[in-house]
């Protein structure tokens, strides 16, 4: 079956470091996304990985290891706006399909 | 350039009742997508298009149609709305296939009686 794994709620200190991660079981593989979705708004794209590595985009990284089925989003010098749900996304091969996980909610506390 | 628009933003219907969302978008792009979000879950694709005048079914398309008769427009109804149906749905658009980005728009909160 596919399915996508990630922590349902976090808590992390303005300023410090989170981590974020999702593990993935899907039909093929053709590209991981994270994408930040604050309360009662659209998720908006943060991060695309296909190939095995890290990504760095200011204070946001994404990590992914296709042999592991594993990916982790980095969130630097946390901010109080950081609040919000992040999704892991996983598009297959084959076909238009992207599976989305239920979302990380990650509250950032003063 | 508004990017993807939906409307409306807020409904209620009773059981039985009928509706259909529009989804809009100004990037041009070819492909377009009907989520819809509940507590708990992440989204589910409900029907997807690749291009004007073509649609397909996705991971939950009962209970819903969908039609795309114009490339910029992607319209989602509902025939015969049930509680089930109560959910944030979603519209997407995205440029190309593989790892292109999709563009979601506001959402709209349906509640069903």
């Amino acid at each position: 079956g596919q399915n996508i794994d990630q922590p349902t709620e976090m808590t992390a200190t303005e300023g410090a470091i989170v981590q974020i991660n999702c593990t993935y079981q899907t039909s093929g593989f053709n590209g991981l996304f994270w994408y930040q979705q604050h309360a009662g708004e659209a998720p908006t794209f943060l991060s695309y990985n296909v190939l095995d590595g890290l990504e760095e985009k200011g204070r946001f990284s994404s990590f992914l290891s296709r042999s592991k089925g594993y990916s982790y989003l980095l969130l630097k010098e946390l901010q109080m706006k950081d609040s919000a749900s992040y999704l892991c996304a996983v598009r297959g091969t084959g076909g238009f399909k992207t599976i989305f996980g239920a979302g990380t909610r990650l509250f950032v506390k003063a | 350039n508004a990017g993807v628009t939906q409307t409306p933003k807020f409904r209620v219907l009773k059981t039985g009742q009928s509706m259909t969302l529009l989804c809009a978008q100004d990037m041009n792009h070819e492909y377009m997508y009907w989520y819809r979000q509940d507590p708990g879950m992440g989204l589910r694709l409900i029907h997807y298009s690749v291009g004007e005048g073509t649609t397909a079914k996705g991971e939950v398309p009962d209970g819903y149609n969908v039609s795309r008769l114009k490339k910029q427009n992607f319209l989602l109804g509902l025939e015969s709305a049930a509680p089930s149906q109560t959910s944030v749905y979603f519209c997407a658009a995205s440029a190309r296939l593989g790892g292109d980005t999709q563009y979601f728009g506001p959402g709209t909160r349906l509640t069903v009686l």
